[in-house]
């Protein structure tokens, strides 16, 4: 089992739709999460931390379940510059370290 | 604020020679630093990270090493680049502990 997990997609979405993306990871010690966003060939930027409590950031939603070890993005009202691929983070660090280890990416396309 | 430059941006280098990349970090004290490199369609593989001078882990044997002679400079080398190291090399710090990480804008090396 790969230590963080996504559907790599495409989604192909209408503007003004709205979209999920999952993600599971394999190490139940985890202790922080993350959203990325990544343009192509281009370095990968922090889209939002992901908290226990679920949080929000605008149209951008990020819930955590630790029970069933997943971690969930939802984007409200698509915009066509949404376009990207979104990389699910999980820090996997032990003592206070810090490791990041990345999914391999859902690509997001939002079409008029 | 804190910055991080990576160069160069491009790079095309034959097989059998050697490889450098610098990259460094302002603006910070004592930051965690990583290299990663993402292979054509594939996910952010993490190479080496340092949590100081001089202290280096690996995550994966390979043909490359990594140095941090200074406290925010961190260097990827290789003695003789193989096909096989062409890639997109990204280097990112991190405050200590479970946070995100900031990459820089990443090296594309293309190795022939």
């Amino acid at each position: 089992r790969k230590e963080v997990e996504q559907d790599p997609g495409p989604f192909n979405v209408p503007e003004g739709a709205t979209v999920a993306f999952n993600c599971t990871y394999s190490n139940s010690a985890s202790q922080s999460f993350f959203w990325y966003r990544q343009d192509c060939r281009k370095e990968p930027k922090l889209l939002m931390s992901v908290y226990s409590s679920g949080n929000e950031d605008g149209r951008f939603t990020a819930q955590l379940n630790r029970a069933s070890q997943y971690i969930s993005l939802l984007i409200r009202d698509s915009k066509l510059s949404d376009s990207a691929t979104y990389l699910c983070v999980v820090n996997m660090g032990t003592g206070g370290g810090n490791k990041l280890t990345f999914g391999t990416g859902t690509q997001l396309k939002v079409e008029l | 604020s804190q910055t991080i430059h990576q160069w160069p941006a491009t790079l095309v280098q034959p097989v059998g020679s050697p490889l450098s990349l610098e990259c460094t970090v302002e603006g910070t004290s004592n930051p965690n630093l990583y290299w990663y490199r993402q292979a054509a369609g594939r996910g952010l593989q993490l190479l080496f990270y340092s949590v100081g001078i001089g202290q280096i882990s690996s995550e994966v044997p390979q043909n490359l090493s990594a140095s941090r002679p200074q406290d925010r400079q961190f260097i990827l080398s290789s003695k003789k680049l193989l096909l096989s190291d062409s890639g997109f090399y990204l280097c990112a710090w991190s405050w200590l502990g479970n946070t995100e990480a900031f990459f820089g804008q990443g090296t594309r090396l293309t190795v022939v």
